[in-house]
């Protein structure tokens, strides 16, 4: 299948700052990327989907401005967690979806855990 | 809301076949059945999917009923690496597809020696 990374694999901040990770597509050009996010023993809640070069759709409840989401290339998307306080710590994965023969298919990250103090 | 319903967990001796059940009632003519699992701190990965057909590959065998409204997925011989939590998820499938991977609770399996 696709490779799918994100950079970093676990940041630790200090709440108020501002933190950014990165959603590479490494061997496939993405039509669209999705963020993910996982609290412990709980499922994956989709927050966001980006196409590239235009405004990402939130989910119902996802504040927009807190997770701000950055489309700029068919291979790359961002998500910067702003301001970041406690309650942010979570994990968070990203997934590109690619043509593959009639169809498009879904890979995924393997995840970014987030701390913050 | 995710549209499958699954045991919340299950086990599974090492060696052995591990059967995980999921229904889907509500599943319309043109959603796919699709299994991901996720082990522990690491992203989901992609097993199997299937329309109405019986599929198998190198990882797993997805057995769908005639009425499509149930399905399981077979590990032929279950290790300990493959306990995880499994997730069934139904989604349409094509080009341009706008559908969204939605995960439910899954089943976690956990499999011992």
């Amino acid at each position: 299948g696709a490779v799918v990374s994100q950079h970093p694999s676990r940041v630790i901040c200090k709440s108020g700052t501002s933190v950014k990770i990165e959603c590479r597509s490494l061997d496939f050009q993405a039509t669209t990327m999705f963020w993910y996010r996982q609290f412990p023993k709980q499922s994956l809640m989709l927050m966001a989907t980006s196409n590239e070069g235009s405004k990402a759709t939130y989910e119902q409840g996802v504040e927009k401005d807190k997770f701000l989401i950055n489309h700029a290339s068919l291979t790359l998307s961002t998500l910067t967690v702003t301001s970041a306080h406690p309650e942010d710590s979570s994990f968070y994965i990203c997934s590109a979806r690619v043509r593959q023969g009639a169809s498009d298919e879904q890979f995924f990250g393997p995840g970014t855990r987030l701390t913050v103090l | 809301d995710a549209k499958t319903t699954q045991p919340p967990s299950m086990d599974c001796a090492e060696g052995r076949a591990a059967n995980l059940p999921c229904n889907h009632s509500t599943i319309s003519g043109n959603e796919y059945v699709y299994w991901y699992r996720q082990i522990h701190s690491q992203g989901p990965q992609y097993i199997i999917h299937g329309l109405k057909n019986n599929e198998t590959n190198e990882m797993a065998s997805l057995i769908i009923t005639e009425d499509r409204k149930s399905s399981t997925l077979i590990l032929p011989h279950a290790t300990l690496r493959d306990t995880a939590v499994y997730y069934c998820i139904v989604l349409l499938r094509g080009y341009y597809n706008t559908d969204k991977l939605i995960f439910g609770t899954g089943t976690r399996l956990q499999v011992f020696p």
